[in-house]
């Protein structure tokens, strides 16, 4: 049973405009969330994270938002840039469980 | 932050055989991870590498398949035993300054078994 779900296995959007990945989590124990960045080739890289105590983290273009009720976050990119192509995970975390979600390819067009 | 380094980057095996894979930080780290992504998956935690004793092992990967061995804290070797080509993956590792919260990966050694 996957704990941690990314519905959207690839999103497509335009240069400048935003993009929302989504990422939907089962067990409501989870209290930290992170987001990782992976090109081809390469492992992947710390983007942002959330604590369960907050509902939104900002840094520079990206935003997360945490809704605990819903048990879901999703990640604003805001304007995508064509250097953010790549697959994004989901990550949650509590105590020593930490799992990944399956990963959204995102793909910005110029 | 810390840079990690993975070798081999890939390698092509038979069936049967073993394969280890090294992971070498640039500083010294409390924990080290190993993770394997089969195709089209997500990363999935193999176990946990403490240094100085025996490694950590998640639920469905045994010690036996995936011996892990944490000489020191910038250094740890994961070996894949007696492939098969259900093995055939990327494996990487990662450090972890504070736990799980802030892990930097390698990148990736990619396993293919034939």
């Amino acid at each position: 049973d996957q704990q941690v779900k990314q519905n959207s296995p690839s999103l497509s959007v335009q240069e400048g405009r935003i993009s929302i990945l989504n990422c939907d989590y089962t067990n409501s124990m989870f209290d930290y969330f992170l987001w990782y960045k992976k090109y081809p080739a390469e492992g992947p890289t710390f983007l942002i994270s959330i604590s369960s105590i907050k509902d939104k983290n900002e840094d520079g273009r990206f935003t997360v938002f945490l809704n605990k009720s819903a048990k879901h976050l999703s990640l604003h990119i805001v304007p995508s840039q064509p250097g953010d192509s790549a697959v994004y995970f989901c990550a949650a975390l509590y105590g020593q469980n930490f799992v990944f979600g399956p990963g959204t390819r995102l793909s910005v067009l110029p | 932050s810390a840079v990690i380094s993975q070798k081999p980057s890939r390698d092509i095996c038979q069936r049967g055989t073993s394969l280890t894979i090294q992971c070498q930080v640039d500083s010294q780290v409390t924990m080290m991870f190993w993770y394997r992504q089969q195709p089209g998956q997500s990363l999935t935690l193999i176990a946990t590498a403490n240094q100085g004793s025996e490694a950590t092992y998640e639920s469905g990967f045994v010690i036996d398949k995936f011996p892990i061995s944490r000489p020191n804290l910038t250094f740890s070797t994961l070996t894949v035993s007696n492939m098969s080509p259900e093995d055939s993956s990327i494996y990487l590792c990662s450090a972890g300054l504070t736990g799980y919260s802030e892990q930097y990966f390698g990148p990736g050694t990619r396993l293919t078994v034939t």
